[in-house]
């Protein structure tokens, strides 16, 4: 069964920085391209980024409104994906979630439950 | 970059049929596959059609997906309604490098 679990939200001033993390299994994650997406309250889904395996060049891609700012990662050997926030501002507030990506398509096959993002002074 | 424009809200009664729109603002429509997710209030979206018209596993086939390009648009069709199709209905679509999400059309079966 896949599964994928997000942690690392939390609390965070405006200008500050957070990590979150992805934890996945069910699959051979280091062959999988991995996107994160958010969903600020009452809000849409947004794009936040996405990483190719490293077969493919692990090269990232990102939306103008956190280029620069965000970065994501991943870690192979421990099955694990990653999203560095930086230079947070109050709109980056939003339940993050890493899932699955399909490149053939873009389509976003599995997903995990999200982490919250409040950034507040 | 694309945009992906949704109606914000749509109802229709049990039993009944609605189609969601999701129009693309610059290229094809057909030129990059499309995706439709459903999220239900306080859970992760899921999916319900892939590739422009395919149903994951599971998905009934009172769902289905169609593109046309005549109108640069793809579209969501529910059939036989029920109140458990109630939701949100995301549309997405990824060109090369930049994956977009539609801004989502609020389902209502009254």
């Amino acid at each position: 069964e896949v599964q994928l679990v997000e942690s690392g939200g939390g609390l965070v001033k405006p200008g500050g920085s957070l990590r979150l993390s992805c934890a996945a299994s069910g699959f051979t994650f280091s062959n999988v391209w991995m996107s994160w997406v958010r969903q600020a309250p009452g809000k849409g889904l947004e794009w936040v980024g996405r990483i190719k395996s490293k077969t493919d060049g692990e090269t990232t891609d990102y939306p103008a409104p956190v280029k620069g700012r965000f970065t994501i990662s991943r870690d192979d050997s421990k099955n694990t994906l990653y999203l560095q926030l930086n230079s947070l501002k109050p709109e980056d507030t939003a339940v993050y979630s890493c899932t699955t990506f399909r490149y053939t398509s873009g389509w976003s096959d599995y997903w995990g439950q999200g982490t919250l993002v409040t950034v507040s002074s | 970059n694309f945009m992906l424009t949704q109606p914000h809200s749509v109802s229709e009664s049990p039993g009944k049929t609605v189609t969601i729109s999701c129009t693309r603002s610059s290229g094809s429509i057909a030129s990059n596959y499309v995706q439709w997710y459903q999220q239900r209030p306080g859970s992760s979206p899921t999916t319900v059609i892939y590739e422009d018209n395919q149903r994951p596993s599971g998905v009934p086939d009172r769902f289905s997906g169609s593109i046309d390009s005549s109108s640069n648009s793809a579209s969501l069709t529910i059939s036989g309604l029920k109140t458990e199709d109630e939701a949100d209905y995301y549309c997405q679509s990824y060109d090369t490098s930049v994956s977009v999400f539609g801004g989502g059309t609020k389902l209502t079966v009254l």
